[in-house]
């Protein structure tokens, strides 16, 4: 039983281009959590979905980010035109009726040049 | 609004050393508990939970965790600590009744001396 998958591990980006991180749940997991980790701080939350439904996306900057998660595939995170304060750590957690039991995946370490 | 209170930025303890690890929370309700410990460069890995029954939350890796609903407090413990739990501890509540986002504390980076 695979754990929760997160592609690339490592995402290296020139200014103005976009990022797209993926997040694949465990199996029979259909609530998914993006968090972003800057350096020396903690994790915090920025959007929460369900198969194809946003649930809070009260943490999500109001521009060039946005997430979904389809009925097929993994979740994505989208960031467009980055920029260099965009460089942090982004976690998907996953859980299977969002009431705990939150596994996360190893991260994607997103470096804009 | 929620919030997620861990005191100590760093400690240093030596290999052998007992460990308590502070965390606090802020909310009306018992909310549900956790502790993640994450190692330089890589995800989070579950340590221990608490969503009701009893107080005293074995996890793993020999840490548990009290649940003091009168301190509003979730300590991490482990009686002998070894080289290899030098890490980042974090705790996390995720509000009951509620849509169970987890907030998590800041963070605390744990040294462990030989």
């Amino acid at each position: 039983n695979a754990g929760v998958m997160q592609n690339p591990r490592h995402l290296v980006r020139r200014r103005g281009q976009e990022a797209r991180l993926r997040c694949s749940p465990m199996k029979g997991h259909s609530h998914v959590y993006w968090y972003r980790q800057l350096p020396e701080e903690g994790l915090k939350f920025m959007v929460y979905l369900q198969k194809e439904n946003i649930i809070d996306e009260s943490g999500m900057p109001k521009e060039r980010f946005s997430a979904e998660f389809p009925k097929e595939g993994p979740s994505i995170l989208r960031i467009q035109q980055v920029v260099r304060g965009d460089s942090a750590a982004y976690f998907c957690a996953s859980s299977p009726q969002g009431q705990g039991g939150y596994t996360f995946g190893s991260g994607t370490r997103l470096t804009v040049v | 609004a929620q919030s997620v209170t861990q005191p100590d930025i760093h400690i240093t303890v030596s290999e052998g050393a007992s460990l308590e690890l502070r965390c606090n929370y802020s909310y009306g309700a018992t909310p549900y508990l956790f502790w993640y410990v994450q190692s330089p460069g890589q995800g989070l890995q579950l340590l221990l939970k608490y969503f009701s029954g009893d107080t005293l939350v074995q996890g793993i890796k020999g840490f548990e965790a009290e649940f003091k609903r009168s301190q509003s407090s979730f300590n991490l413990r482990k009686p002998s600590v070894h080289w290899s739990d030098a890490a980042e501890y974090f705790c996390a509540v995720a509000l009951s009744g509620g849509s169970y986002i987890p907030t998590f504390g800041r963070g605390t980076s744990l040294i462990v001396h030989p």
